[in-house]
Order: C-alpha cells, then structure tokens, then sequence
C-alpha cells in the first residue's frame, strides 16, 4: 500500500497569517492516465470530510481561494494563505492513484 | 444539492452481522462510484471500499477483505455496505462517498462490542 506522511501533525496559527501543510507519498502517484489523484479534505470538529482540492491543485466548488495545492511526483503541499477562524480541524492528504486509496495521519490546525 | 443519508449502525457483538445503507439523491446515481471510509473514534481516516458504476469493479482494504461486500441498486439510488464477522477493531463511524470522495455523508455509527 501506498504509505501517505504529513508533516507537521500539529500547526498552531495565527489569525491572518499562512499556512502550509506536507504531504508526501511512499511512491511516485503519478496515475498511468497521466492525472496526479491528490486530495485534500478538511474535517471540522464534530463533522463528516470535505474535500477542497483535487488532482493536486483543483479547488473544489465553494472553497475559498485562499486555500491551494501544490507539488508533483511524490510530495504535495496545501497552503491556506491567510488563516480564518473556520479553518480550525484536521486536514488530510489522500491518494487515490493505486488501490488501495490510502489518507495520511492528518494535520490538526488550531489557532495560537 | 448532493445528499448521501448513511443508516444501519448499530450495537453489534463480535462475530455479527450489519448491513449499511446510504441513500443518494442531488446527482445521477447510476453513473458514478461509490465509496464507504470509516473513522474509529478519535482516529483518521481509513478507505474501506469503492463500488464503479456501470458494472464495474468492487474494491476492498485488506481489514474487510471477505467479510465486507459492498452493493448498489440503481433503481433506488442506494449503496450498501454488508458486513459480517465483525470485530471490535471495525468499531467506526462509517461515511458514505459519492465517487472517490467529493461528497459525504453524515456517517453511522457501528460499535461492535460484547
């Protein structure tokens, strides 16, 4: 199975200001398609997961802009640019190149 | 609006047998894959199964593998979840997907415990 990492496990924010999280895969999740099958998902506290990007860098409908994706190959990062309130929960990277579809340990964000 | 309603958790012992529902509506059922991922308490999130659409392929995690069988009926826009030879480690709250991950339920909680 594809091994998916986050660092860190833990992000303090501040209000207003960046930040990113890491994501990287045991192996290339390069799809023979041609398509690179990366996703995010944000949990809230207390709710089911939603996905904010796909395919790498592909916002969902209804995310806001400030949150993107980025990176190829084997090592992805989501980057909130300035942080809001509602952005507190765990966010998960998640493979779904090679069966068996596989979510890193999550990164919990909460505010300073 | 896609809506996914999971349903069928419950209290169950050890070597028992559930089965799970999940009602679609918002979107065209029949043509898209379907997924369950469950989430033990206080832990991530694991992928269990994916159904394809269109007669396509059934997808298992190797935990669930010959105990679990995932189904769909088109006709009433419904995925399903069978599990038997349950354990305590299967103890999660088990959401419902449409396709690989864009939409989920609320999840229904299964607790399997003597």
């Amino acid at each position: 199975d594809v091994v998916m990492t986050q660092s860190p496990l833990s992000l303090p924010v501040t209000l207003g200001q960046p930040a990113s999280i890491s994501c990287r895969s045991s192996q290339s999740l390069v799809h023979s398609d041609g398509n690179t099958y990366l996703n995010w998902f944000q949990q809230r506290p207390g709710q089911s997961p939603r996905r904010l990007i796909y395919k790498v860098s592909n916002r969902d409908s209804g995310v806001p802009d400030r949150f993107s994706g980025s990176g190829s190959g084997t090592d992805f990062t989501l980057t909130i640019s300035r942080v809001e309130a509602e952005d507190v929960g765990v966010y998960y990277c998640m493979q779904g190149t090679h069966w068996l579809f596989t979510f890193g340990p999550g990164t919990k964000v909460d505010i300073k | 609006e896609v809506q996914l309603l999971e349903s069928g958790g419950g209290l169950v012992q050890p070597g028992g047998s559930l089965r799970l529902s999940c009602a679609a509506s918002g979107f065209m059922f029949s043509s898209f894959a379907m997924s369950w991922v469950r989430q033990a308490p206080g832990k991530g999130l694991e992928w269990v199964s994916t159904l394809r659409c269109c007669g396509g392929s059934t997808y298992y995690s190797d935990s669930v593998k010959g105990r679990f069988t995932i189904s769909r009926d088109d006709s009433k826009n419904t995925v399903y979840l069978q599990m038997h030879g349950l354990r305590a480690e299967d103890t999660a709250l088990y959401y419902c997907g449409k396709d690989y991950g864009d939409n989920w339920g609320q999840g229904t909680m299964v607790t399997v415990s003597s």
